[in-house]
């Protein structure tokens, strides 16, 4: 079944850091740029940062810009979110979300399941 | 940063209705714009691309309108699975945004 696999996710206390990882099944996550949107607790969806297919192209939201880095590994099928000075407003569901190369181009075609991060002392 | 305003933040209908879901933007985002429907407890699954086109799986009482900076979304007879959230998206700019979403209510 073609499904994104995210986690990482977990309890840490403010200041902290934790990484997350997006991997794919039944295709191959290389060829599609990524990206991670979050979701706190009964609010919207909030756009955290975006990665091109070869790593070339990368993006933040001024929220986590400094803070947040995302990479790739396309040998390995991973795209990752490494999150530092984690603070209680980045207590979310971590969503890692496909972008369409055909099709609806440029959208969000599939998404993973989502890996909550709960940032608290 | 393009805002994406959406209205009513909560729509309160039975099935059988027809809803009309708004998305406004700051600024022109000429076609590029989504809505996605987000179910308790489910990742958000894409509906509607490029303003007006249904993504593969989204049934034909779905339907989208728009262009510029005012978007609708209808669905024609609302399905008990229809009663959701819903969120419009665009891709015109970065950094992408997500309207604060719609609640489709019973």
């Amino acid at each position: 079944e073609i499904q994104l696999v995210d986690s990482g996710g977990g309890l840490v206390k403010p200041g902290g850091s934790l990484r997350l990882s997006c991997s794919a099944s039944d295709f191959a996550l290389r060829h599609y740029s990524v990206n991670w949107v979050r979701q706190a607790p009964g609010k919207g969806l909030e756009w955290v940062s975006s990665i091109s297919s070869t790593g070339s192209y990368i993006y933040y939201a001024d929220s986590v810009k400094g803070r947040f880095i995302i990479s790739r590994d396309n040998a390995g099928g991973l795209v990752h979110l490494q999150m530092n000075s984690l603070s209680i407003e980045d207590s979310a569901v971590y969503y890692c979300a496909r972008v369409a190369v055909s099709g609806p181009v440029g959208f969000f075609d599939l998404w993973g399941r989502g890996t909550l991060v709960s940032v608290s002392s | 940063e393009v805002v994406l305003t959406q209205s009513p933040v909560t729509l309160s209908l039975s099935p059988g209705d027809r809803a009309t879901l708004s998305c406004r933007a700051s600024q022109s985002v000429t076609s590029y714009l989504a809505w996605y429907q987000q179910r308790p407890g489910q990742a958000p699954r894409l509906l509607i691309y490029d303003a007006s086109n249904r993504a593969a799986g989204t049934p034909a009482r779905f339907s989208g309108s728009g262009s510029g900076t005012d978007f609708t979304l209808t669905i024609s007879s609302l399905e008990p699975e229809d009663f959701a959230v819903y969120y419009c998206q665009q891709r015109s700019n970065w950094p992408r945004t997500f309207g604060q979403g719609t609640k489709v209510e019973i």
